[in-house]
């Protein structure tokens, strides 16, 4: 079984600051790793995915996020957010395991960010 | 290009009331997942059909049932309605059950 923890509920953060959301996981097995977004009223957006390979992985819009196995983390970055970045993210696994196809998520990190 | 689409996008319903969920997947994708996702929490795994079979099933009672239909849609049924099931229930679909997810923008059922 996996499971995943954030570690951050809630993050408020200024308008051209750095953010970093943090995500811990557990799992017996080697794990796909994930970063959703969910906008208000919306469904979730696949933001950035680790699969295999480098252990740093960029999204399209700026964020990053790096694999430290010997940490089990996936702590997802952004140099400098904006006010459209208002959200809640979602760390995710799923594990590398023939015919167990289902994400596990954690609780979700709502990030603010002010003008 | 449709992306997922469920519908209602809001439901009202009783305890002990039943209720049924629908969603349409992406054009191209044959696998339907569902996930309740209750307030301020991260979504949870009910089921996954492909080829018109559950394939997967999360920690959900039987209360919780689905189906998929020949052209890849999906319906989640949920019995006896407890004020705990109040959820935004998502569908994301794929191409084949390992690919990455599409989701819908859910349906948020309030049970009263």
């Amino acid at each position: 079984a996996q499971s995943v923890t954030q570690l951050d509920s809630q993050v408020p953060v200024f308008e051209e600051a750095p953010v970093e959301l943090r995500c811990n996981y557990s799992s017996s097995v080697s794990v796909y790793l994930f970063w959703y977004v969910q906008y208000p009223n919306q469904g979730l957006q696949l933001l950035l995915k680790y699969l295999s390979g480098s252990t740093l992985v960029e999204s399209i819009n700026g964020f990053e996020a790096e694999f430290n196995k010997s940490q089990t983390s996936f702590h997802l970055r952004k140099p400098s957010v904006h006010i459209s970045d208002t959200a809640e993210y979602f760390c995710a696994v799923s594990p590398l395991t023939t015919n167990d196809y289902k994400l596990s998520f954690g609780a979700g990190t709502t990030v603010t960010v002010r003008a | 290009d449709a992306g997922v689409t469920q519908s209602p996008t809001h439901l009202i319903k009783t305890r002990g009331q039943q209720v049924t969920l629908r969603c349409s997947p992406k054009s191209g994708h044959d696998t339907v997942s569902w996930y309740q996702q209750a307030l301020g929490q991260g979504p949870q795994f009910i089921f996954q059909y492909y080829e018109e079979e559950e394939r997967q099933r999360g920690n959900f009672p039987d209360r919780f049932s689905g189906h998929q239909f020949p052209n890849y849609s999906s319906e989640l049924n949920v019995n006896a309605l407890l004020l705990g099931d109040s959820a935004l229930y998502l569908c994301a679909s794929s191409k084949g059950p390992g690919s990455p997810l599409h989701f819908g923008n859910g349906t948020r059922l309030t049970v009263t």
